[in-house]
């Protein structure tokens, strides 16, 4: 049972420089999320998808873009890196129906220089 | 901004104690208060999802409680395991943002042999 699957695991960039990360559930689940997790500040939701071509702003949106062309996967993408995105990164996903617990994928250690 | 508080920040038990820990939540607006365990180096996994007021879940020697009309929640641990050292994440569904949840920033829990 895959679950919430996110990749990469760990990743150093440099200022300015791009990436995707991506995350895959095979749950068949409606809603997905990706939240940062940063020391002391708990987890931050950045953006959120309802469905498959739909995505809205979390708390944290700023210099991220996400992408949900296909209803399992949700793409998360930095354009232009910044040491203040170095974070751990973790996707989730949700059925539609009420009361729902969020399944976690295993996060991904985003260092940026 | 929505505020979800959790009490004590942190806490350091040895085993056989038993301990509970405060979920603080806007009392307007209420859909559900989930409950996460997340152990370190791993993701968060669901343990409750409160609906009703006075309602009382409970898994093993954990249980959770809550007070929707006041807006709060207590998990309790009751003989606390080595085991069960972990971040312990309450979350506050208000229902209108389509599985958005709203996360406090844990209490970290450290059991001692």
């Amino acid at each position: 049972n895959a679950g919430v699957t996110q990749t990469p695991k760990f990743r150093v960039l440099k200022t300015g420089q791009s990436m995707t990360l991506l995350c895959a559930q095979d749950m068949n689940h409606e809603y997905m999320y990706w939240y940062r997790q940063d020391p002391g500040m708990g987890l931050r939701l950045i953006h959120y998808s309802v469905g498959e071509g739909t995505t809205a702003k979390g708390e944290v949106p700023d210099g991220y873009n996400v992408s949900r062309l296909k209803k399992q996967n949700f793409l998360l993408g930095l354009e232009s890196a910044a040491p203040s995105q170095t974070s751990v990164y973790f996707c989730a996903s949700s059925s539609r129906q009420s009361n729902q617990p969020q399944h976690f994928g295993d996060g991904t250690r985003l260092s940026i220089l | 901004i929505l505020n979800v508080e959790q009490s004590p920040q942190s806490l350091h038990v040895q085993e056989g104690d038993s301990t509970n820990f405060t979920c603080s939540f806007p009392s307007s607006n209420f859909y559900a208060l989930h409950w996460y365990r997340w152990e370190t180096a791993k993701s968060p996994e669901a343990l409750f999802v409160m609906t009703l007021n006075g309602d009382e879940k409970k898994k093993g020697r954990i249980s959770a409680t809550l007070n929707t009309k006041e807006g709060y929640s207590y998990l309790y641990i009751k003989g606390s395991q080595p085991e069960d050292s972990a971040t312990y994440l309450c979350a506050y569904d208000r229902g209108s943002t389509l599985g958005r949840l709203y996360f406090g920033r844990g209490t970290q829990l450290t059991v001692w042999p």
